[in-house]
């Protein structure tokens, strides 16, 4: 079956640690999104890629980073500068630019001791 | 900018009840809209969409009208499960806008047998 994947669905680290999330997609889509959600704020963009070896930076991409090597593959990388890294991250993809839906992965719960 | 405001929760109703979750937007072209819900501990899906004025989304019992003389786009649904217990976002996109959602902050809604 097609969809998004993000492994792990829980990852625990001390501060002042670098951690890298995975999302991965075998749906041949071309763009690929990183969403932040904390509670009552609803979803907030950090980065977004169009093609490969491209992205932009979202509404929050302070003390994130991408990349966008493959296709399939669009790994976030949340720093020792983000001052406040416990949140649910998801990842999404669309086919392209426009209107199309988003597609959801099924999120990364990261919790910074 | 764009910005779509959902009215505040949670919300919580007995089974068959009949739902409204009010959604409102601003825009500054013409936008396509969106309901996505997310079940507990898991990632968004999306519900329904309507892509251009008195459109009509519908998916599982719900349906949303998108009207552009008010900018609204509310979700309903007749009679309500205890399966539908979930968060549900309003989100909208812009044609061009290379499918970069806006989200309102969502709404919980618990549904009692």
């Amino acid at each position: 079956d097609g969809g998004i994947t993000q492994s792990p669905k829980y990852l625990f680290r001390k501060e002042g640690q670098n951690v890298t999330l995975s999302c991965e997609q075998n749906l041949n889509h071309d763009a690929m999104y990183w969403y932040r959600q904390d509670p009552g704020q609803g979803l907030r963009l950090i980065y977004y890629s169009q093609i490969v070896n491209d992205f932009q930076k979202g509404d929050i991409a302070e003390g994130y980073s991408v990349s966008r090597e493959k296709k399939e593959s669009f790994p976030l990388t949340v720093t020792s500068a983000q001052k406040n890294p416990t949140a649910f991250y998801l990842c999404a993809s669309t086919q392209g630019y426009g209107t199309d839906t988003q597609y959801f992965g099924p999120g990364t719960r990261l919790t910074v001791l | 900018g764009n910005s779509v405001t959902q009215m505040e929760g949670p919300v919580t109703l007995s089974e068959e009840a009949f739902l409204t979750i009010n959604c409102t937007y601003t825009a500054t072209g013409y936008p396509s809209l969106f309901w996505y819900v997310q079940y507990p501990g898991e990632g968004l899906q999306l519900l329904l969409k309507a892509t251009k004025a008195d459109d009509k989304g519908s998916n599982k019992g719900f349906e949303a009208t998108y009207r552009k003389e008010t900018t609204s786009f509310h979700l309903e649904k007749g009679s309500v499960q205890v399966s539908d217990s979930a968060v549900y976002f309003c989100a909208l996109t812009e044609t061009g806008a290379n499918s970069k959602l806006t989200f309102g902050k969502g709404i919980t809604l618990s549904v009692r047998p």
